[in-house]
């Protein structure tokens, strides 16, 4: 199995703070990462897919980025509804793989 | 508008079988995508299930090795899982979802259902 070592588990920020949360893949799996957003109560929201690309109607301050098997998620101004529990998903082959999940605070 | 939901059982005793469907608006599961399950544990840790293709081909977890089983039933636009001899680690939030393989993404999801194991 593919894995997914995300960083960090755990993150406290400030508001309009830069974030950043990584994945490490255990190996190539070139744009098959999408990053997803987890609300207490709520069922996972995409936010990034591609490795690069924004989903539809997800605020221009989250972007993703990849260099080799190492993928970014960032936001570039930490806002109140941002507040959450973050995973990264390969789906290069099966069984896909999450990573640990990076629970989002704010500070 | 694509919209899954899930229903079932919120507690099943351990050794016995769990049984979740999700039903499907607003597409029809024969016309394209791959239809998850995705379960979420306490401690928030995620696992992929397994799916069923939209020609009605399965591809599991390896690590739930013979329990699972995920069919359909194409008249009412509905998926399943069947998962057997569950154990109190079988505990967790369940989802289905819908896989774009063309892109690669989980855009549509179930609002989730809790299923606890226990006697």
């Amino acid at each position: 199995d593919i894995q997914m070592t995300q960083s960090p588990a755990s993150l406290s920020a400030s508001l309009e703070e830069l974030v950043t949360i990584t994945c490490q893949a255990s190996q190539d799996i070139g744009h098959w990462l999408s990053w997803y957003q987890q609300k207490p109560g709520k069922s996972p929201q995409l936010l990034i897919y591609g490795a690069p690309s924004l989903a539809d109607g997800v605020p221009s301050r989250f972007s993703g980025s990849r260099s080799g098997t190492q993928y970014s998620l960032e936001i570039s101004r930490l806002q109140v509804e941002d507040i959450g529990i973050y995973y990264c998903l390969q789906t290069y082959s099966a069984p896909y793989t999450f990573g640990a999940g990076t629970k989002l605070e704010l500070k | 508008e694509i919209q899954l939901q899930e229903s079932g059982p919120g507690l099943v005793k351990p050794s016995q079988s769990l049984s979740l469907t999700c039903s499907v608006t607003g597409y029809t599961i024969t016309s394209g995508y791959d239809w998850s399950w995705i379960r979420n544990f306490p401690g928030n840790k995620m696992e992929w299930m397994g799916y069923i293709s939209y020609s009605g081909s399965t591809n599991y977890n390896p690590s739930l090795k013979s329990r699972i089983s995920i069919t359909r039933d194409t008249s009412k636009n509905q998926f399943f899982l069947h998962l057997n001899s569950v154990t109190t680690e079988d505990t967790a939030t369940y989802y289905c979802a819908r896989y774009d393989y063309y892109d690669g993404y989980y855009q549509d999801w179930g609002q989730g259902v809790m299923v606890t194991v226990s006697s």
